[in-house]
């Protein structure tokens, strides 16, 4: 297993376009997170799947975003519309159920430009 | 609501000098402390942990103690080298909150040769 990964690395949009990009937890990991970071800033939660249920949406989660996870395996999270502001580094992560005390494994991020 | 409160940076250190980054966090409840690193170009790691008052976390010569009366997690190295230069940021999580994470801002370390 080669950990978390997340397609694509990188991401240029123009604004108006739809996104979707795509996350592969730990293949035994039940949890699966997707955050935001903006430069300088720590990653801020969006939300949070165990296996293919949806269990918290932050409020940062307008109505253009949504995230899915099929089958409790892979994960994808669609920005419509995108704007502007929408320009940031997005954080998959998975984790175990029961074992918040050794934290997560992160991806590498897509980072998201819109133009 | 929870938060986490990290010293601004950059900071900037000599090789082998003394390290301090201090992180403070507001909770309603009893929270698990962390702190990762994220290394240039690379992802977020877990650098440490700890769950319960007075708990010490220690990896790579790094260390913090949960301290419950001050509400603080500070981050301590004794001797940094250069390979040390990264965004250092601490987190805490809730018991029964799914695990989700609440993270400081960042502190930028470089460590000069």
């Amino acid at each position: 297993d080669t950990g978390v990964s997340q397609n694509p690395r990188h991401k240029i949009t123009k604004r108006g376009q739809n996104v979707t990009f795509r996350c592969d937890p730990i293949s035994e990991h039940n949890r699966l997170y997707w955050y935001r970071q903006t430069l300088g800033q720590g990653p801020e939660f969006l939300t949070y799947f165990q296996n293919e249920a949806q269990l918290e949406k932050s409020r940062l989660l307008s109505d253009r975003f949504s995230a899915e996870r099929p089958k409790g395996s892979f994960s994808t999270l669609e920005i419509q519309r995108t704007e502007q502001g929408d320009s940031a580094m997005y954080l998959c992560a998975s984790s175990p159920v029961g074992t918040l005390n050794y934290g997560y494994t992160f991806g590498s991020g897509t980072r998201l430009t819109v133009v | 609501g929870d938060s986490v409160t990290q010293m601004e940076g950059p900071v900037t250190l000599s090789e082998e000098a003394f390290l301090t980054i201090n992180c403070t966090y507001t909770a309603t409840g009893y929270p698990s402390l962390f702190w990762y690193v994220q290394y240039p170009g690379e992802g977020l790691q877990l650098l440490l942990k700890a769950t319960k008052a007075d708990d010490k976390g220690s990896n790579k010569g790094f260390e913090a103690t949960y301290r419950k009366e001050t509400t603080s997690f500070h981050l301590e190295k004794g001797s940094v080298q250069v390979s040390d230069s990264a965004v250092y940021f601490c987190a805490l999580s809730e018991r029964n909150q799914g695990g989700k994470l609440i993270f400081g801002q960042g502190t930028e370390l470089s460590v000069k040769p």
